[in-house]
């Protein structure tokens, strides 16, 4: 059983809809990372909270929205996405020691636009 | 930016060793860890080697860095089926828990 849940596994979603991806770790990290996953492409990060405050935001476009209520709980909002955007969201969690960052991922969201 | 590269696929047959390479760019970079990714799942960390390391063991897994050139590899002896995935090189500097750069991945396919 993984530390970090994600839900849902797979997201069909039109280009005018919001929808919510949701990461939950069971771990006791203090951070927590949105990361983009597309074929051929190194893993992008998007987004770091660090004691649920964002510490990280990598040029994202506004129509991805993060939210993190807690250490434990991370959310990315989705709307109007394109069809670009098409990936897997991979949810990831660290203790922050100043050094040697393990990361701990989720198995993802693979998000579809159409 | 930082950059981490790596050769997007392998195949080798059940039994012989395996070798992943990756580069990097960044000079200050003070870990660097092997992840691997199954089929639907996230990506798992196998391995790291602190920078002032050039070689770690830990079972079948050897990682060799080479710091001068900014190489590291991933070498599996007596690959298995089992080892079939895609493994991710990354690098991060000291304190950048912020700062972990991955590379592409290489997809290992083993052949029985």
């Amino acid at each position: 059983e993984t530390g970090v849940t994600q839900t849902p596994r797979h997201l069909v979603m039109g280009m005018t809809n919001k929808k919510s991806l949701k990461c939950e770790q069971h771990l006791g990290h203090n951070a927590m990372y949105w990361y983009k996953q597309s074929a051929k492409k190194p893993l992008e990060l998007m987004f770091v909270y660090n004691f649920k405050e964002q510490t990280e935001n990598n040029s994202v476009p506004s129509r991805f929205s993060p939210e993190c209520p807690n250490s434990s709980h991370l959310f990315l909002h989705l709307h109007t996405l394109q069809p670009e955007d098409s990936a897997l969201y991979l949810c990831a969690s660290s203790q922050d020691r100043g050094g040697n960052e393990k990361l701990f991922f989720g198995s993802g969201t693979q998000l579809s636009v159409l | 930016g930082e950059d981490v590269e790596q050769s997007l696929f392998l195949s080798v047959r059940e039994g012989d060793s395996s070798v992943i390479n990756c580069t990097y760019t960044d000079s200050s970079s003070t870990y660097l860890y092997w992840y691997k990714q199954e089929p639907g799942a996230g990506l798992q960390l196998l391995t790291y080697i602190f920078s002032n390391m050039d070689m770690k063991q830990d079972q079948r897994l050897t990682v060799l860095l080479n710091k001068k050139d900014k190489h590291l590899s991933l070498r599996i002896a007596d690959t298995q089926t089992g080892d079939s995935a895609i493994y991710f090189c990354a690098e991060s500097p000291l304190g950048g828990y912020q700062k972990v750069t991955f590379g592409t991945g290489t997809k290992l396919q083993v052949i029985p």
